[in-house]
């Protein structure tokens, strides 16, 4: 049972370009919307989080757009350097004991110099 | 310097062999958590532990066992291991329930 999708699985942008990564989810309980970002070898970091009762959430060149009807996020990195290239995984707080995260299956993203 | 430790970072096993797999975190924090990573599968949730206690379990095999030996530590027992045990676990920790996540950098298991 997958409840968190993401897409596409892999994106390529050229430097400077916006990048677009979408997630999408089933459960209506999610109220606590994080992004992480995974360098090769390394554990997930938190890169910029929302709540439900947002729908847009800013912070440098990393922007998250929700639409709570259709239970659709975006995260925007606008002016994409190649040091954005990673994977970013879109992930959401799961309520009940321990508040566990569930989380997508990630996007791999490539920016070209 | 490094706030969650794992240790080993990399892990080759025999199958049918035990491991532990080491968890220190030194942010001060409350609850720490359990997560692996297999090959095209989203980070799945193990464990979770608060002020030392088994909050919430959600591996299915007996063959994972977390221990808490100290209110910073949260290593992971697996016995009887097998292929399919495979991944990268990673250990996690927040200050509350409603904190944000910090991960380590994980541990990378490959059973022969």
């Amino acid at each position: 049972q997958q409840q968190v999708r993401q897409s596409p699985q892999s994106l390529t942008v050229w430097e400077g370009e916006t990048a677009i990564l979408n997630c999408s989810y089933e459960d209506s309980t999610f109220n606590y919307f994080p992004w992480y970002q995974q360098f090769p070898g390394e554990g997930p970091a938190l890169l910029i989080s929302i709540s439900s009762v947002s729908d847009k959430k800013e912070d440098g060149r990393f922007t998250i757009f929700f639409n709570k009807r259709e239970k659709k996020l975006s995260l925007h990195i606008t002016d994409s350097q190649p040091g954005d290239s990673a994977t970013y995984f879109c992930a959401m707080n799961y309520g009940g004991s321990g508040n566990k995260l569930i989380f997508g299956t990630g996007t791999l993203l490539s920016v070209k110099p | 310097d490094p706030k969650i430790i794992q240790k080993p970072k990399y892990l080759v096993a025999v199958t049918g062999s035990e491991k532990i797999l080491i968890c220190e975190q030194y942010l001060g924090h409350n609850a720490m958590y359990w997560y692996r990573q297999s090959a095209k599968k989203p980070l799945e949730f193990m464990f979770s532990y608060s002020y030392q206690k088994l909050m919430d379990n959600q591996t299915a095999s007996s063959r994972f066992q977390p221990q808490s030996s100290k209110k910073n530590h949260l290593d992971l027992q697996i016995t009887a291991l097998k292929p399919d045990d495979s991944a990268t676990y990673f250990c996690a920790s927040r200050r509350t329930a409603n904190s944000d996540y910090t991960f380590g950098s994980g541990t990378r298991l490959l059973v022969i």
